[in-house]
């Protein structure tokens, strides 16, 4: 199975900040790989998609970037309503797998 | 708009068998979707369970493979997950989701299911 390596685990930011997340495969998968917020007690919503394609409804301050083996989920400016966790997941092949997640915190 | 929830004991005794319903609103089962199982817990985080087609045709996690089956019931319009030989491990929140085939991704999920394995 694909492993997928999300960096930071955590984070502390303000909000305003610009914060940026890591995701890395532990082989090619193109652009097969999404990424997602979750709230507590609350299910995963999908952001990104392709790597890099915004989901409808999702604010333009969300981007995504990367193909192969590297991927970058960036907040430009970060607003009250993003401190949550954000998970990556690849499409690319079977199993389908996550990353392990990465917590933004208030500072 | 699509809604799915889960439905199912929350909690099921060791080396039993654990059985959950996903109920789909706003969408046919029949539909150009895959119908997924994703579960969460603290130890393992989210690992993907597995998937269904209308027709019948399912993908399944190697590592649960063995013990998942999963299967649809367009009457109802629901899916459902059978886990069997259940241990401690299996404990988490059971999510079904709605998956796109092209692009591919899980665009609509359910709040989740706690499930407790003990004894």
């Amino acid at each position: 199975a694909i492993q997928l390596t999300q960096s930071p685990s955590s984070l502390s930011a303000s909000v305003g900040d610009k914060v940026t997340i890591t995701c890395r495969a532990s082989e090619d998968i193109r652009s097969g790989l999404g990424w997602y917020q979750q709230k507590a007690g609350k299910p995963p919503e999908l952001l990104i998609y392709d790597a890099s394609s915004l989901k409808s409804g999702v604010p333009g301050r969300f981007s995504g970037s990367g193909s192969g083996t590297d991927f970058t989920l960036t907040v430009s400016r970060l607003q009250p309503e993003d401190f949550a966790i954000y998970f990556c997941q690849q499409f690319n092949s079977y199993p389908l797998t996550f990353g392990g997640g990465t917590k933004v915190e208030i500072k | 708009q699509v809604q799915l929830q889960e439905s199912g004991p929350g909690l099921v005794k060791p080396s039993g068998t654990l059985s959950l319903t996903c109920a789909v609103a706003g969408d046919s089962i029949s539909s150009s979707y895959w119908w997924s199982w994703v579960r969460q817990s603290p130890g393992k985080g989210l690992e993907w369970i597995g998937e269904i087609y209308h027709i019948g045709i399912t993908n399944y996690n190697p590592s649960l493979k063995s013990r998942v089956t999963m299967s649809i019931d367009k009457s109802k319009n629901q899916f459902s997950l059978k886990l069997t030989s259940l241990t401690a491990a299996d404990t988490a929140v059971y999510f079904c989701a709605r998956r796109t085939s092209q692009p591919i991704f899980l665009d609509n999920w359910g709040q989740g299911a706690r499930v407790t394995v003990s004894s």
